[in-house]
């Protein structure tokens, strides 16, 4: 299994551009999420998922789209990207909880997005 | 507004050393308290999580020690290895409809010298 799958790895973008990140996972997870990671600041939630068709937004959702057509993926658009919008992007999945106090997320590898 | 406070943010530690790091919560509706180790180029994964009516959980060389008056909790590392190196976050959950959603404190990068 490939766990969550994130496309592209790496992209540098001019400011006005577009663009969209691509999260695939193949865990049947029912929720999904977009994270971005900056320094000295942990993991700031932009988007999430709790199923499809469904999306809600996070902590640091301006200048973000997302959208979640099939299960098992989750896109990430950048409709005019911005250069406070560089950093490194983060999707992850997870079961829904259920009846237990707690689900691990998991996570893909990254997305490193410059915006020059 | 960071509702997980992390120190510190960097720490430097000899093989066999024992470096603890350390987490401060605001949020007394927090019910689940995960630690996620970060290797460079990779994305964070799931290492030891406790929850809050339990003082300590010990997995392998990792402890979580969790203080629930003060609303603190901290991850010591035993008998710590070069290959711990890494970049260490612990985060807090709210479990609700939207499933365990986390709040990541700032992060500590660990290097473990040999």
């Amino acid at each position: 299994n490939a766990g969550v799958t994130q496309t592209p790895k790496f992209r540098v973008l001019k400011t006005g551009q577009s663009m969209t990140l691509l999260c695939a996972q193949d865990m049947n997870h029912e929720y999904m999420y977009w994270y971005r990671q900056d320094p000295g600041m942990g993991l700031r939630l932009i988007h999430y998922s709790v199923g499809e068709g469904t999306t809600a937004k996070g902590e640091v959702p301006d200048g973000y789209n997302v959208s979640r057509l099939k299960k098992q993926n989750f896109l990430l658009g950048l409709e005019s990207a911005a250069p406070s919008q560089t950093s490194v992007y983060f999707c992850a999945s997870s079961y829904s909880r259920g009846t237990r106090l707690f689900q691990p997320q998991h996570f893909g590898d990254g997305t490193r997005l410059s915006i020059l | 507004q960071q509702q997980v406070k992390q120190s510190p943010q960097s720490l430097i530690v000899q093989k066999g050393g024992i470096p603890i790091i350390n987490c401060a919560y605001e949020n007394t509706a927090f019910d689940y308290f995960p630690w996620y180790q970060q290797f460079p180029g990779k994305g964070p994964a799931l290492l030891i999580a406790i929850r809050p009516d339990v003082s300590e959980k010990k997995e392998g060389r990792f402890t979580i020690s969790f203080n629930k008056s003060a609303k603190q909790f901290s991850l010591h590392i035993m008998d710590s290895q070069p290959g711990d190196s890494a970049t260490y976050f612990c985060a807090a959950s709210i479990g609700d409809n939207a499933g365990n959603m986390l709040t990541f404190g700032g992060g500590t990068r660990l290097m473990v010298k040999p």
